[in-house]
């Protein structure tokens, strides 16, 4: 059974930084490229990044392009975040999320983490 | 940069009843076009991939239709595990990678 267990959410002020990882088991990590999505209190789903199986390449939303860093270690079977400047409006529930396949967005995503909040506010 | 518009933003149904929900892209997307349901306090789930292709384990009361510019998302019969919100997603499109509808709210 695929499981995500994302961690590393928290209360931040503005212009901090932070950082989130998350767990995988239950599938071979390295052979999926993966995501970090989110969604802010009340509204939708926001894709934030993604890293293809082999840190090829990666890519980011236009919203934090410049301010966050995707990353991930097969090895250990772990997928980061690396968030910095953090603005009010990136409080949200931050979801790691596997790929269906290899390659960024190839594919729909077809397994969540539970979640991690992030607030930042002063 | 491609936009998905789910409409309604909200529906108000019935169990038992059937209801089909849309989503339109601002360009053709041929068929990569997959659907989740999230239900408050979960992680969304994967319903519907290659706009009609139900991932495992999704009851057959669900069903996607469309290619192009128009999808729908069809649940017959309703139960009370439906009501949710219910996303499309575009993907093949890297850059710049997902794009999301913002939900449609399937209330009693």
């Amino acid at each position: 059974e695929v499981q995500l267990v994302d961690s590393g959410g928290g209360l931040v002020q503005p212009g901090k930084s932070l950082r989130l990882s998350c767990a995988a088991s239950g599938f071979t990590f390295g052979d999926y490229a993966m995501h970090w999505v989110r969604q802010a209190p009340g509204k939708g789903l926001e894709w934030v990044a993604g890293i293809n199986w082999d840190r090829g390449s990666v890519g980011y939303a236009a919203a934090v392009k410049g301010r966050f860093t995707i990353s991930r270690d097969n090895a250990q079977q772990s997928l980061h975040l690396e968030m910095n400047s953090l603005r009010p409006e990136d409080t949200a529930l931050y979801y790691c999320a596997k790929d269906s396949g290899r390659h960024i967005a190839a594919g729909p995503i077809d397994s969540w983490g539970q979640g991690t909040l992030v607030v930042v506010s002063s | 940069e491609i936009v998905m518009t789910q409409s309604p933003a909200t529906l108000s149904v019935s169990p038992g009843e059937r209801v089909t929900l849309s989503c339109r892209a601002s360009q053709s997307l041929t068929s990569d076009l997959a659907w989740y349901q999230q239900k408050p306090g979960q992680a969304p789930r994967l319903l519907i991939s290659g706009a009609s292709t139900r991932a495992t384990g999704i009851p057959a009361r669900f069903s996607g239709a469309g290619s192009g510019t128009e999808f729908t998302l069809t649940i017959i019969s309703l139960q009370s595990e439906d009501f949710a919100v219910y996303y499309c997603q575009h993907y093949n499109d890297w850059p710049p990678g997902y794009t999301f509808g913002q939900g449609t709210k399937l209330e009693i």
